[in-house]
């Protein structure tokens, strides 16, 4: 199995300030035609499913504000959320799709200071 | 709009099974593949495996072959998924999810083995 590895486990940031997640994936999760990284990144509330952010590594989904953005490629992928908001407290998650079992990062939670 | 609504909170006793549903509208059902997924509170969700609408394919997480089965019923735009052997460690936010990577998911059902 592909294992995510997500730094760090908790973020403490003032709003306005820059957070950034790393995840680092066991093995190379390039597509076959080396066009895009198979990684996905979650945003959870509690009480909430995850929700999709950012897939193909860096390509945000529809309605997705544009402080949130995604890099990287092969094995070292970062989130990047450029101002913080209120209301981006949460939990990130990272995901390989790669591959099955598709696997996950343990998270890293999101709080204001 | 894309919905994915599941069956209601599970309470079961170690060594049943459960069978959970996940009706899904909004967009062509054949055309999806569905995954199920799990999370303990606290953790990272789990992959346990997927079904293909179309054909009723599978392909289950080799932790969880043994004793889960991914169903479909094309009339209903329905997904299934039966737990066996059910242990407290299994106590758990189940969830289904669209597509290779989750762009739609289900509000989650909660299944307590106790």
């Amino acid at each position: 199995d592909i294992v995510m590895i997500q730094s760090p486990d908790s973020l403490t940031v003032s709003l306005g300030e820059r957070a950034t997640i790393n995840c680092k994936s066991s093995q190379s999760v390039l597509n076959s035609a080396r066009t895009k990284s198979l990684v996905g990144w979650y945003q959870q509330k509690p009480g909430q499913p995850p929700k999709l952010i950012i897939s193909g590594a860096s390509a945000r989904e529809s309605g997705v504000p544009d402080r949130f953005s995604g890099s990287g490629s092969g094995t070292d992928f970062t989130l990047t959320i450029s101002s913080l908001q209120a209301e981006d407290v949460a939990v990130y998650y990272c995901h390989q799709y790669y591959n099955s079992p598709q696997t996950f990062g343990q998270g890293t939670k999101v709080e204001i200071k | 709009q894309v919905q994915l609504v599941q069956s209601g909170a599970e309470l079961k006793t170690p060594g049943a099974s459960v069978k959970l549903s996940c009706k899904t509208s909004g967009y062509s059902f054949s055309n999806n593949v569905i995954s199920w997924l799990r999370q303990v509170p606290g953790q990272g969700p789990e992959w346990m495996g997927r079904v293909f609408p179309s054909s009723g394919g599978t392909y289950y997480s080799p932790r969880f072959q043994h004793r889960v089965t991914m169903t479909r019923d094309t009339s209903v735009s329905t997904v299934y998924m039966e737990l066996s052997s059910l242990r407290s460690d299994d106590t758990a936010v189940y969830y289904c999810a669209r597509g290779d990577v989750f762009d739609f998911w289900g509000q989650g059902t909660l299944v307590t083995v106790s």
